[in-house]
C-alpha cells in the first residue's frame, strides 16, 4: 500500500515549456486535490476532483489544467510555465470531503 | 471566504516542556472541521489532530491536544512533553462542512524543539 505517490519529485523547466505532474493513490479514494506551497504562504488549493471524470477550480487555478480520467490518478498540467509557478506541489486524496486528506511527498518545480 | 491566521511564525521549546501554538479563523459557517497538520523537514504533510465544530469536547491524540473556543474562533494546539521529533512546520486548517471539501490553510508556525 503506497498511499499517495507523485511523479516526478523534482523538475526544472524553462519559461514557456509544458509539463504534467502525475498523482496516483491506491486507497480507492473518491476525492483528490492539488495544492501549491510557497514560502510564507502555507498551502493553497489549485484544483480538486470529487470523483472520476470531475474537476473543479480551487483558490489559485490560473495557468493550470487538470484531468481525472481514472479514479486513482489526478494529473496537473502546466501548458506554458512561468517563473511565478516555481513552487512545491502537493497532491492529496480523501475518502470523502470530511475525511482526513492523505498527502503525497511533493514535487519541487523550478521555472527559469 | 474563510481565512486562517497563525500569528506565530516561529516558536521554540526545550525538550520535555509544553508549548502551545495559536490559530484563529474567520467564518460565518456553523458547521465545519478544524485540523492541525505537521510538516517535518522531509516535507511530508501529516495529520496531527482533528476537531469537529459541533463537538464541545476538545480533541486529544496522545501528547497533542487542542483548545477549541468556537465563540472566539480560536483553535490552539498544545504539545506536551515535547520531543526532538516534533520539530516541524505546523499548519492549522479549516474545512467547511458540505459543498466545498476544501482545506484552507494558515501560513504555518515553525516549531523547533531544543535538546
Amino acid at each position: 500500500n503506497a498511499g499517495v505517490t507523485q511523479t516526478p519529485k523534482f523538475r526544472v523547466l524553462k519559461t514557456g515549456q509544458s509539463m504534467t505532474l502525475l498523482c496516483a493513490q491506491d486507497m480507492n479514494h473518491e476525492y483528490m486535490y492539488w495544492y501549491r506551497q510557497d514560502p510564507g504562504m502555507g498551502l493553497r488549493l489549485i484544483h480538486y476532483s470529487v470523483g472520476e471524470g470531475t474537476t473543479a477550480k480551487g483558490e489559485v487555478p490560473d495557468g493550470y489544467n487538470v484531468s481525472r480520467l481514472k479514479k486513482q490518478n489526478f494529473l496537473l498540467g502546466l501548458e506554458s510555465a512561468a517563473p511565478s509557478q516555481t513552487s512545491v506541489y502537493f497532491c492529496a486524496s480523501s475518502a470523502s470531503g470530511y475525511n482526513e486528506q492523505f498527502f503525497g511527498p511533493g514535487t519541487r518545480l523550478t521555472v527559469l | 471566504a474563510q481565512t486562517v491566521t497563525q500569528s506565530q511564525p516561529e516558536m521554540s521549546v526545550q525538550e520535555a516542556e509544553t508549548v502551545t501554538l495559536s490559530c484563529t479563523y474567520d467564518t460565518s459557517e456553523n458547521n465545519y472541521y478544524l485540523f492541525w497538520y505537521k510538516q517535518p523537514p522531509s516535507r511530508q504533510m501529516i495529520l496531527v489532530i482533528r476537531q469537529e465544530a459541533y463537538k464541545q469536547q476538545n480533541a486529544t491524540e496522545n501528547r497533542f491536544s487542542v483548545n477549541f473556543q468556537k465563540a472566539a474562533k480560536s483553535f490552539s494546539l498544545k504539545i506536551s512533553d515535547s520531543q526532538l521529533g516534533d520539530t516541524a512546520m505546523y499548519f492549522c486548517a479549516f474545512m467547511k462542512q458540505g459543498g466545498s471539501e476544501k482545506l484552507v490553510f494558515g501560513k504555518g508556525t515553525k516549531l523547533t524543539v531544543n535538546p
